[in-house]
């Protein structure tokens, strides 16, 4: 969606490094998301932040780090301790009294 | 843990075929979300159904939530080679939290 803007689209990284990825987001919605996908597979939940300088881990946090200073902006870290790294990783969001998500354009993160 | 079930995994239809999907909570719901992701692309919020026996409909595409608000379904009629995509359901996760549980998905190929 226009209003969240997840940077780069395609990332190259050698194992071992930890790597950020940014997700921007001018819709001004408080609660903000990270998923992973694999190929063939549905959407895992890594972390998310219902507000600023407060996040919870989601189902697959191990090897991730996020951070939640601005309310605009959520990035995160996949660390060197994430054991299989490469995926395609989705940023979203959602508005105060509503569930419903929007996504960014996604970030294909590739671990040689 | 919450859980929700979506059949089949893939559909491979032809053209003007019709196509349904069907997804099931292990607990009550408040709502039901669906959302199409395109072959390379991220999820794109279709539709919420809220009420229990929920009819919506958008053109070609029909979204059903049963009585108990445990299932849903999405039909599509006379398929178009633009339905192409994996279909999400997804429903909150209760409590105060607002993360979304989240079904595999349903991938439709179609033979044009």
């Amino acid at each position: 969606d226009g209003g969240i803007t997840q940077s780069p689209k395609y990332l190259f990284r050698k194992e071992g490094q930890n790597v950020t990825l940014s997700c921007e987001q001018n819709l001004n919605h408080d609660a903000m998301y990270w998923y992973r996908q694999d190929p063939g597979q549905g959407l895992r939940l890594i972390y998310y932040s219902q507000i600023v300088n407060d996040f919870q881990k989601g189902d697959i946090a191990e090897g991730y780090s996020v951070s939640r200073e601005k309310k605009e902006s959520f990035p995160l870290t996949v660390t060197s301790a994430q054991k299989n790294p490469t995926a395609f990783y989705l940023c979203a969001t959602s508005n105060l009294g509503y569930t419903e998500a929007f996504f960014g354009q996604g970030t294909r993160l590739t671990v040689v | 843990g919450q859980q929700v079930m979506q059949i089949p995994q893939y559909q491979h239809v032809q053209e003007g075929e019709d196509f349904t999907t069907y997804c099931n909570s292990s607990t009550t719901l408040s709502n039901i979300q669906w959302y199409k992701q395109r072959p390379g692309g991220h999820p794109v919020f279709l539709i919420q159904l809220v009420k229990s026996g929920e009819v919506k409909k958008q053109k070609r595409l029909t979204f059903q939530f049963g009585e108990a608000k445990k299932n849903s379904s999405l039909h599509i009629t006379a398929t178009q080679t633009t339905d192409v995509g994996t279909y999400f359901c997804a429903g909150p996760g209760g409590g105060n939290n607002r993360k979304l549980i989240w079904g595999l998905g349903t991938s439709l190929a179609v033979n044009p």
